[in-house]
């Protein structure tokens, strides 16, 4: 089943706007990831956010964890052409769980 | 290896018939997961390996489906008398210890006729 629910599932946006995709969660974590996906092509991890924390950098990314109310925001500022791809977030649970649960998904188009 | 490397990248068979998956994870990453994805939708949790051992197979949805990793770096996902249903890609993940950054490959994308 999928723990993970990212809102919305499309979103189409022209170049150097920002684009901002969210996820929602049911159980406790330890700590939730974020992850691209190009057409075709394996997940590449692009953050990781721990339960303790409530926002985090990197690069253009920026990711905020609200863990009161289970949700999490992805925020790429400035975005490109090469920004287009499937993002999904993941997450564990605090129980010692083994796996890392994914959402369904946002599919971003940068136009340009 | 530099990242993980699965085969085939496609396979295509018939219902009713035996298929492979290899995975050849990082060296030196101890945690090795499996996932399918079908289109349009998150990455499906199968089966989770921690060495040698399947630490959590919970995801798997019937027993056609098997997964080995006999020595602890190299798996196998094992489907018998396959369905159209199991049409997907299928993903092979690793990591240096569980719960940490997965890296994945490519996908195997299997299509059964």
């Amino acid at each position: 089943s999928q723990q993970g629910e990212e809102d919305p599932q499309a979103l189409s946006i022209q170049e150097g706007e920002n684009a901002t995709m969210n996820c929602s969660y049911k159980t406790s974590i330890n700590n939730l990831q974020w992850y691209r996906q190009n057409s075709g092509r394996g997940l590449v991890h692009l953050i990781l956010i721990r339960s303790n924390e409530r926002e985090k950098h990197s690069g253009r990314l920026r990711v905020t964890l609200d863990t009161s109310k289970k949700s999490s925001s992805l925020l790429i500022t400035a975005s490109r052409a090469a920004d287009t791809a499937s993002y999904f977030c993941a997450t564990d649970g605090i129980q010692g769980a083994q796996k890392l649960v994914f959402g369904q998904g946002t599919r971003l188009t940068i136009n340009p | 290896g530099a990242g993980v490397s699965q085969t085939p990248s496609n396979k295509v068979t018939e219902k009713g018939k035996y298929v492979e998956l290899r995975c050849d994870p990082i060296s030196g990453h101890t945690a090795l997961y499996w996932y399918r994805q079908s289109l349009g939708q998150g990455p499906e949790f199968l089966i989770y390996f921690q060495g040698t051992g399947a630490a959590d197979d919970s995801g798997l949805p019937n027993d056609r489906f098997f997964a080995v990793r006999p020595e602890g770096s190299v798996s196998t996902l094992k489907i018998q008398r396959t369905e159209r249903g199991d049409s997907a890609v299928y993903l092979c993940a690793s990591s240096y210890r569980r719960q940490d950054v997965l890296t994945f490959g490519a996908g195997s994308r299997l299509t059964v006729l």
